[in-house]
């Protein structure tokens, strides 16, 4: 059974670097046509897309973050990785990293589903 | 950008009730990519629905999904306690902004 796990450091400084790695457990990150995204929660809010990258290595992000946001993977390690520049408050959440399911692209935005999900990871930006 | 909008925010009901959620998209895609989750406090969201109709690996067939042009909607036929959480719908890179379903 297909497993995700996030790790990295739960806080960050303002101005700084977040940076986040994601295992897959169960199962190879190079099978399968999937891609593998990002999505992040603020504390008692709604869900928001950060960004996805499929089997070539290539990426896909929210404009919203475009800027600021780097995934990248590691197949020798079967891990993929989230980088956010310059955090602020605002980027405090928990991240969730998930096998995103794409059907097709939409205007070089991936169309699908995101199942299954870790267990997600609390980011803190404070001094 | 679509805008999925959920409604009710909150819904509440009781065990063994009819749940029916609703998600309206701003615009049409032209694919019905619509997916729904369920998320508990402190856990991760769990696929419930993809396709706007079809239910994922190991969900209760008391979980359906349906759609009219723009208009979406999760029903769950009969309500067990452990159907009480917040539900999302995402299309896109989009996600609706949830509605709470809780016991009455």
């Amino acid at each position: 059974q297909l497993q995700l796990q996030e790790s990295g450091p739960g806080l960050v400084k303002p101005s700084e670097t977040l940076s986040l790695k994601c295992s897959v457990i169960g199962d190879s990150i190079s099978s399968g046509p999937y891609y593998w995204g990002w999505i992040r929660q603020p504390p008692g809010k709604g869900l928001e897309w950060i960004g996805s990258i499929d089997q070539s290595g290539s990426t896909y992000y929210n404009p919203s973050l475009k800027s600021r946001v780097s995934i990248s993977v590691d197949t020798s390690k079967n891990q993929f990785s989230l980088t956010l520049s310059s955090v602020t408050a605002a980027d405090t959440a928990v991240y969730y990293c998930a096998r995103h399911v794409v059907v097709v692209l939409l205007l070089d935005i991936p169309a699908g589903r995101f199942d299954p999900w870790g267990q997600g990871t609390l980011v803190t930006v404070s001094s | 950008d679509i805008v999925l909008t959920q409604s009710p925010g909150t819904l509440s009901l009781s065990p063994g009730e009819r749940a029916t959620l609703s998600c309206r998209a701003s615009q049409s895609v032209g694919i019905n990519q619509l997916a729904w989750y369920q998320q508990k406090p402190g856990q991760a969201p769990r696929l419930l629905i993809y396709g706007a109709s079809s239910r994922a690996t190991g969900i209760p067939d008391r979980f359906s999904g349906s759609w009219t042009g723009t208009d979406f909607t999760l029903t769950i036929s009969r309500l067990e306690p452990e159907d009480f959480a917040v539900y999302y719908c995402q299309q896109y890179q989009t996600f609706g902004q949830g509605t709470k379903v809780d016991i009455k």
